[in-house]
């Protein structure tokens, strides 16, 4: 079954950092770029950040960019973001998504919740 | 505010047909495949129309897509109480080089 599972939300205070993993099983994971998508609560979906099948392509979204950064191990079947200098406006369910050829995320893990107050 | 540009909500009676408008330009839905997402209450997105109007397996054909310019469609006919999600319009922006989605769009069944 392709599955992807995130981990690493929780709460923490304005301007600290956390870390989210997301560990895919099922498929063949370096044939695929990953993406983490974002949604807060009552909110539509924000597209964050990408990395591409081979890690050497990184993308973010103007909103996170000098902030967040995103990885892949390979060797794990894992891709991870870094967050750095949380704000309030980042409290969000995070979903870690495969992004498929034609642009299209076609698997959505369940998500997992960062919730930023002091 | 999106990028992409859906009506925060659409209404049909079951049985009927709605339409979901998604706006871009060419930086955007123009030279972009662009794929739709139902969320239904609750839930995780599940990928609806790819590549414009294709239908991933499983996805009834009831859902179609269209793209035209720099706009695309989502279709669904034959409405049933349990088509009542959001749904969102995305697509790849090569001037911002990233995805964007539509802000959704609320479909009630009535």
């Amino acid at each position: 079954e392709v599955q992807l599972v995130e981990s690493g939300g929780g709460l923490v205070q304005p301007g600290r950092s956390l870390r989210l993993s997301c560990a895919a099983s099922g498929f063949t994971f370096d044939d695929y770029a990953m993406h983490w998508v974002r949604q807060a609560p009552g909110k539509g979906l924000e597209w964050v950040s990408g990395v591409s099948w081979n890690g050497g392509s990184k993308v973010y979204a103007d909103s996170v960019k000098g902030r967040f950064t995103v990885s892949r191990d390979d060797t794990k079947n894992s891709v991870y973001l870094q967050m750095d200098g949380l704000r309030a406006e980042d409290m969000a369910l995070y979903y870690c998504v495969r992004f498929a050829y034609g642009d299209v995320f076609d698997i959505w893990g369940q998500g997992t919740m960062v919730t930023v107050s002091s | 505010q999106s990028v992409l540009t859906q009506p925060p909500s659409v209404s049909a009676a079951p049985g009927q047909k709605v339409t979901i408008s998604c706006s871009g330009n060419s930086s955007n839905i123009g030279n972009n495949y662009v794929s739709w997402y139902q969320q239904l209450p609750g839930t995780t997105p599940k990928l609806l129309i790819y590549d414009n109007n294709q239908r991933p397996s499983g996805i009834p054909d009831r859902f179609s897509g269209s793209k035209s310019g720099i706009s695309a469609t989502l279709g669904i006919t034959g409405l049933q109480t349990g088509d009542e999600a959001d749904y969102y319009c995305a697509t790849w922006d090569s001037s911002l080089s990233g995805v964007m989605f539509g802000g959704g769009t609320k479909l009630t069944v009535l």
